[in-house]
């Protein structure tokens, strides 16, 4: 089966709960901000973006918030379902360059 | 829509052997790119692309080339493959490059190298 879920920060939710995953970047001149979602044997899947010159951004059931200060991002999802277990990467890119850098992932497991 | 497609969905190859990923897109989109993803590591940038003619270097590029000849493909070749290139590879593509949109991406390609 697909290995990348191997050495991943793990959140197990019940379902109907809330979920939080955060995310910390490393580059302050970062100015564009995306989650991705990842079901086994797939492609990563866009789930949300934000740019640095908001501080929160709304989807359907997600939320993501973006902390300048001290470089840090956040996943909310509302009222988790068994079909949100996957793996999600926060992913930056960097003002100047035409590339996107990859958070190293965390893995979602909701119970039903 | 097709989308981001792929191919081949699994590989092996013996250490030496070279072989090419295909990656084709039918969404016109300009901006092109290959990820490897490793356990543990996340995804990581190989080459990309801004348009037809134009390729760049990312974070892990050697042993790998590229070329961008047309808008639609962009392969991915191996030279001479080692077991370190064992990963999944992803193709991504986008309409206004890694820092405008998200990226779309295929369902990747598995290579095990022996």
């Amino acid at each position: 089966g697909e290995s990348v879920g191997l050495h991943l920060p793990t959140l197990s939710v019940q379902e109907g709960d809330n979920s939080i995953i955060n995310c910390a970047y490393s580059n302050s001149a970062s100015d564009y901000f995306i989650w991705y979602k990842q079901e086994s044997g797939k492609g990563p899947q866009f789930i949300i973006d934000i740019r640095s010159n908001m501080d929160k951004r709304q989807g359907q059931r997600v939320t993501v918030l973006l902390n300048k200060t001290v470089k840090h991002l956040s996943l909310q999802i509302a009222a988790t379902q068994p079909g949100d277990s996957a793996v999600y990467f926060c992913a930056e890119a960097h003002s100047g360059y035409s590339t996107l850098t990859f958070g190293k992932g965390t893995m979602l497991l909701v119970s039903p | 829509n097709a989308g981001v497609t792929q191919t081949p969905k699994f590989q092996v190859l013996k250490t030496g052997q070279s072989m090419t990923l295909q990656c084709a897109q039918d969404m016109n989109h300009e901006y092109m790119s290959w990820y490897r993803q490793d356990p543990g590591m996340g995804l990581r940038l190989i080459h990309y692309s801004v348009g037809a003619g134009i390729t760049d270097q990312g974070e892990v590029p050697n042993g790998y080339n590229v070329s961008r000849s047309t808008t639609e493909d962009f392969p991915l070749r191996l030279l001479s493959a080692a077991p370190s290139q064992t990963s999944v590879y992803f193709c991504a593509s986008s309409p206004g490059g890694a820092r405008n949109s998200p990226l779309h991406f295929g369902n990747g390609t598995r290579l095990t190298v022996t």
